[in-house]
C-alpha cells in the first residue's frame, strides 16, 4: 500500500468553525489531490497541488483552501464550515500523469 | 473528459470471471483507459490501465476494442473481495509543461459489483 494517511479520520464540528485537514505521504509523490465524496455524486476533485506551493483548484473548490509548504503534507481548509460541506474527504498521491493512489477517508460532519 | 457509460450493478458467483463493460464511444486518441474500485468505507483503489492493447496484471486484465470505443476489465475468478463499485475513467495524457490540469480522475457513478458466495 502507498503511504499516505489522512488525519483526523473522523470529525465533528459546528457551522462557522475553521476546520483543517491533514494529508501526509511518505512516497515523494509530486502530486496530490483533495477529493470529497457525497451519495449521488461519486467523487469530486475539490484542489490539487503539483509541487511544493503549487496548487490548483478542481471542480468543486468554493469554501475551500489548500496549502503545501512541504513534500510530504497537503492540508486542506474550511475557512468557516457548512453543513453542505459535510462529506468523506479523500486524499490521492500520484507520480507524472499516471496512477493516483488513495489514503482512508476522511469523515467530516459539520452540525 | 470524455464520457464513460457503466451498468449501475452487476453481480457475479464466487470463483466465476466477472466481465464489467464501459463505453466510451467518444474517446479521444491520447485517453488512457483507467479503471479503480472502492471497497465498502475506503478510498478508491487503483485496478489497471491501457492505451491500445489488452493488459494484464495481478488484479485483473483489460481488454480494449479496436475501435477503442469500448472495454472491458475481466476479473478471472471473482471472491467476495472483489464486491465493490468499479469506475472506469478516461485520462488524458499530460500537456509537455508543469502543471497538473490534465491529471484530474473525473469519477462517474460506476458499476457496484455484488459477488454471491
Amino acid at each position: 500500500d502507498a503511504g499516505i494517511t489522512q488525519s483526523p479520520r473522523h470529525k465533528v464540528t459546528e457551522t462557522g468553525t475553521p476546520v483543517t485537514l491533514r494529508c501526509h505521504q511518505t512516497e515523494n509523490h509530486r502530486y496530490m489531490y483533495w477529493y470529497r465524496q457525497d451519495p449521488g455524486h461519486g467523487l469530486r476533485l475539490i484542489h490539487y497541488s503539483y509541487g511544493v506551493k503549487d496548487t490548483d483548484k478542481g471542480e468543486v473548490s468554493d469554501g475551500y483552501s489548500v496549502s503545501r509548504s512541504k513534500t510530504e503534507d497537503f492540508l486542506l481548509t474550511l475557512e468557516s464550515a457548512t453543513s453542505s460541506q459535510t462529506s468523506v474527504y479523500f486524499c490521492a498521491i500520484g507520480r507524472e500523469g499516471e496512477t493516483q493512489y488513495f489514503g482512508p477517508g476522511t469523515r467530516l460532519l459539520v452540525l | 473528459d470524455a464520457k464513460t457509460t457503466q451498468p449501475n450493478s452487476m453481480e457475479s458467483n464466487e470463483e466465476e470471471p466477472v466481465h464489467l463493460p464501459c463505453n466510451h464511444s467518444t474517446i479521444s486518441g491520447t485517453d488512457y483507459i483507467h479503471w479503480y474500485r472502492q471497497l465498502p468505507s475506503q478510498g478508491p483503489e487503483y485496478v489497471i490501465h491501457g492505451l491500445t492493447s489488452n493488459v494484464n496484471n495481478r488484479m485483473a486484465s483489460l481488454a480494449i476494442a479496436e475501435d477503442r470505443k469500448s472495454s472491458t476489465l475481466i476479473l478471472h475468478r471473482a471472491t467476495l473481495r472483489d464486491a465493490a463499485v468499479y469506475y472506469c475513467i478516461l485520462r488524458d495524457r499530460p500537456p509537455p509543461i508543469s502543471g497538473a490540469g490534465s491529471y484530474q480522475l473525473t469519477f462517474g457513478k460506476g458499476t457496484k459489483l455484488s459477488v454471491i458466495p
